[in-house]
């Protein structure tokens, strides 16, 4: 069965430090993997997935992720955070396109200045 | 307009009411879905449709009932309303490629 761990429900950067939200899978077949970023009041907006083709994959608002099958992960990263960047990221994984998505239980980024 | 819209935004019902919320897509999707959000829980899957003849119960289905009415459109019921069902809803529409696009949501309040 498939199942996501986002490591920390809450991570907390200064403006300008690098962000790094870290998720797990495990999966009985090659996954595909997301990350959906929720603003305050709002729908999930995807901000990156890894499909099979290339292990980095980059995303909307300088975000990126690597995919490494030998550790199941697949963690989020920016260079360096803006404080636009404040909201609640979910890791989610499918087996199969257009099936349903399992969800990781969401990290809260704070950015403070 | 949004692609994938979701009414009502907000509703306070009570203990026992029967309630509805409905999405609509314009995008032309065969696949759509129900998620469920709770604080520090992420999302739950209540119900899948792969089209207007199938429908399949996600992990969370109990106490939940969906309707498919036409491929853009997917509502969700709630037959007898009970405290614990309030949450943030989500729908989420697929055209079969691995990207599920989100309605903005629909947050529920049962007294």
């Amino acid at each position: 069965a498939q199942s996501v761990t986002q490591l920390g429900s809450h991570v907390s950067v200064s403006e300008g430090a690098l962000v790094l939200l870290r998720c797990n899978y495990s999966s009985s077949v090659p996954p595909y993997l997301f990350w959906y970023v929720q603003y305050p009041n709002q729908g999930l907006q995807l901000l990156l997935k890894y499909t099979s083709a290339a292990t980095l994959v980059k995303g909307i608002n300088g975000f990126e992720a690597e995919f490494k099958k030998s550790e199941t992960s697949f963690h989020l990263t920016k260079p360096s955070a803006h404080m636009s960047d404040a909201a609640e990221y979910f890791c989610a994984v499918s087996e199969q396109a257009g099936t349903a998505l399992i969800f990781g239980k969401g990290t809260t980024l704070s950015v403070s200045s | 307009d949004a692609d994938v819209t979701q009414t009502p935004r907000n509703r306070i019902t009570k203990t026992g009411k029967r309630i509805m919320l409905e999405c609509s897509q314009t995008k032309g999707h065969d696949r759509m879905y129900w998620y469920r959000q709770d604080p520090g829980l992420g999302l739950q899957l209540i119900y899948y449709s792969f089209d207007v003849k199938d429908i399949n119960k996600g992990e969370i289905s109990d106490g939940y009932s969906v309707s498919r009415q036409a491929q853009a459109k997917f509502s969700l019921s709630l037959e007898s309303a009970i405290p614990n069902q309030t949450a943030l809803y989500f729908c989420a529409t697929s055209g079969g490629s691995y990207e599920q696009f989100f309605g903005p949501g629909t947050r529920l309040t049962v007294l």
